[in-house]
């Protein structure tokens, strides 16, 4: 998986309480991004990183706050967790925008 | 609004046989296409990335088409194995001006393929 990490792989957890979640690359890639992936639609992009501490929305990023402050590491977090965010989060990193984009293998997320 | 659409949406064929997967889009302007296999439970993985000026690009048994006019693209497996079982899912990737917004890649849903015995 490129050197891609993700952690926790699998969680639980209650309405209200906040979640994060973290990927870990190797590659000194550029660019990170988080994605979530549901039943019935494409993986929607939430938040991604051009570099330490710069950061930008995607489509669906209500609910949702990023940090970046190494290079390898980009942390999604849920800062009180909803339902509606019962997802698979992946990360993704690339070297620059244009180019090929490798994935982690993904976070399960359910929000009970 | 920038579009994938991917056909069908699941198809179950024999072991060995070959397949078609169909990805059109609406997307501009046009950067790259890729295709990429998502095993279940797993993360995408690339299989082709394809630029204007390529219309053919295979990756084993894989073959990736692209006509740029039609804006259409063909993800072509050959002699499938069980192993080929999986999502299959088609991205285009718009290019993007200063600002370098990250929401130029649309994803299509893609497409569950079953490869039986």
């Amino acid at each position: 998986d490129a050197g891609i990490t993700q952690s926790p792989r699998h969680k639980v957890t209650e309405t209200g309480t906040p979640v994060t979640l973290r990927c870990h690359q190797t590659e000194n890639h550029r660019y990170m991004y988080w994605y979530r992936q549901d039943p019935g639609h494409g993986l929607r992009l939430i938040h991604y990183s051009y570099g330490v501490k710069d950061t930008d929305k995607g489509e669906v990023s209500d609910g949702y706050s990023v940090s970046r402050s190494k290079t390898e590491d980009f942390l999604l977090t849920l800062e009180s967790a909803t339902s509606s965010q019962t997802s698979v989060y992946f990360c993704a990193i690339s070297a620059l925008l244009e180019t090929e984009a490798f994935f982690g293998q993904g976070t399960r997320l359910t929000v009970v | 609004k920038n579009q994938v659409e991917q056909s069908p949406q699941s198809l179950i064929i024999l072991e060995g046989k070959n397949c078609t997967l169909q990805c059109n889009y609406t997307v501009s302007p046009f950067s790259n296409l890729r295709w990429y296999k998502q095993d279940t439970g797993r993360g995408p993985v690339s299989l082709t990335i394809m630029t204007f000026s390529e219309n053919t690009k295979s990756n084993g048994r894989y073959t990736a088409t692209l006509d740029a006019d039609t804006k259409q693209s063909s993800l072509h497996i050959t002699a499938s194995q069980l192993s080929d079982s999986a999502s299959y899912i088609c991205v285009v990737s718009a290019w993007q001006y200063s600002g370098g917004g990250a929401d130029g890649l649309t994803f299509g849903k893609g497409t569950h393929l079953i490869i039986q015995p």
